[in-house]
């Protein structure tokens, strides 16, 4: 059984660029959830994907969309990049969207902005 | 608003001296509470989930409690490889994290 997986590992960007951000969910797992992590707090949600549906929206701005493909993985993808985009962004997979299931985290992507 | 706090911030403790974390939430339809232990520059690791008033779960030294507003993560006789911050999260609707709890266990 494969964990969950992430890449890139780090990343650098500037003000105003685009980036894609790819999660692997753990195998058997259909629900995906992203999540961002600014240093010294705890993890924001973004958004979750349950086959290839969003199913539940944080408070961030539409520049933050995301995609679920057949095989349950995942993408981020951030337009617009501004300074304070610059976190932790984690990405979570769990068995099921109804029920509160324990969800397994991938070991995150590092993105600073410039 | 849907709110968790943790308290403390951090937290120092000598080798073998027991304590607790807190996390305290207000959440409209509570469908879960989780621990996660959550090492610098990793994703968190999944601990506990408690569903209702009571409930209780162990694991090796650590323990989580929960009650209708709060939850407690009993560390009993840690070791220093118990350093870590710990993560409260409840789930209704979405998933909200708390600040988390930065322990540090001294040999």
């Amino acid at each position: 059984e494969t964990g969950v997986t992430q890449s890139p590992t780090h990343l650098i960007k500037t003000r105003g660029q685009q980036v894609t951000l790819r999660c692997s969910s753990q195998s058997g797992h259909n629900t995906v959830s992203w999540y961002q992590q600014a240093l010294g707090q705890g993890p924001q949600f973004i958004f979750q994907y349950y086959r290839e549906e969003e199913n539940g929206r944080g408070n961030f701005p539409p520049r933050f969309s995301g995609l679920q493909f057949p095989n349950y993985s995942s993408e981020l993808n951030v337009n617009a990049l501004e300074l304070d985009d610059s976190a932790l962004y984690l990405c979570a997979s769990s068995l099921a969207v109804d029920r509160g299931n324990e969800q397994f985290f991938g070991p995150g992507t590092r993105l600073t902005v410039l | 608003e849907d709110q968790v706090t943790q308290s403390p911030e951090a937290l120092r403790l000598q080798e073998g001296e027991s304590s607790s974390l807190n996390c305290s939430y207000t959440v409209s339809g509570l469908r879960g509470l989780f621990w996660y232990r959550q090492d610098p520059g990793k994703g968190p690791e999944f601990l506990f989930t408690l569903y209702s008033a009571g409930e209780e779960k162990e694991k090796e030294r650590l323990k989580a409690t929960l009650t209708k507003k709060e939850s407690f993560l009993h560390i009993t006789a840690p070791k220093p490889e118990d350093s870590a911050t710990y993560l409260c999260a409840v789930r209704n609707d979405k998933i909200i994290f708390g600040k988390g709890t930065r322990l540090h266990i001294l040999p």
